[in-house]
């Protein structure tokens, strides 16, 4: 257990569906981050969130829409989504972006 | 923006052999770190390592900041050692930036 808590584990959703990805972290960080990991492509910045602010990517679609409530919260919500999408989808956290801790990743199947 | 190398990209070894993964970075650096990512997807925080040596058991990693380059050293190495892993960094207000990763096979 790394301190960050993702669910869920698994997740299979149709192209029609709302779903929503959910992260904890209990180390007392200030930033929370979601990354995506395609099969041959590396990790890819999706959000960053520090001191509960936003800073986004350009790049992210969206029909991927982050929240985060608290310091300690991170949630990813999905909808409308393509085959593409497709991923490993994993949060991290940091303090003052020093020492990344990962979460165990929700492993997403868009059908 | 910031880029990261990794070599090689793939490595076979049989149990007990050692080896070395680079890792190259464009940039002064901020934060670094070796992760460890296991055939489940679980990153593994292996090393936090802007500069100088550490070791941890059979592990260790040396960043030589002003050249910008990092190496993780495997020793004896074991089955459970296989896997990727990724040098990560980034420079003051950047992002945190992945490698493309070293995929480790260790035979027994």
């Amino acid at each position: 257990e790394t301190g960050v808590t993702q669910t869920p584990r698994h997740l299979v959703m149709g192209m029609t569906n709302k779903k929503s990805l959910k992260c904890e972290q209990h180390l007392g960080h200030n930033a929370m981050y979601w990354y995506k990991q395609s099969a041959k492509k590396p990790l890819e910045l999706m959000f960053v969130y520090s001191l509960e602010e936003r800073v986004e990517n350009n790049s992210v679609p969206s029909r991927f829409s982050p929240e985060c409530p608290n310091s300690s919260h991170l949630f990813l919500h999905l909808h409308t989504l393509q085959p593409e999408d497709s991923a490993l989808y994993l949060c991290a956290s940091s303090q003052d972006r020093h020492g990344y801790t990962f979460g165990s990743g929700t492993r997403l199947t868009v059908v | 923006g910031i880029q990261v190398e990794q070599s090689p990209p793939d490595l076979i070894l049989q149990e007990g052999a050692n080896s070395t993964l680079r890792c190259n970075f464009s940039d002064s650096v901020n934060n670094l770190q070796w992760f460890h990512q296991n055939p489940w997807g679980q990153l593994i925080n292996l090393f936090y390592i802007p500069s100088g040596t550490k070791q941890n058991g059979r592990l260790s990693a040396t960043t030589v900041a002003t050249e910008r380059y990092s190496l993780l050293y495997i020793s004896s190495s074991q089955t459970t050692d296989s896997g990727v892993y990724f040098c990560a960094f980034d420079n003051y207000g950047q992002n945190f930036v992945f490698g493309p990763g070293t995929r480790l096979s260790v035979l027994p």
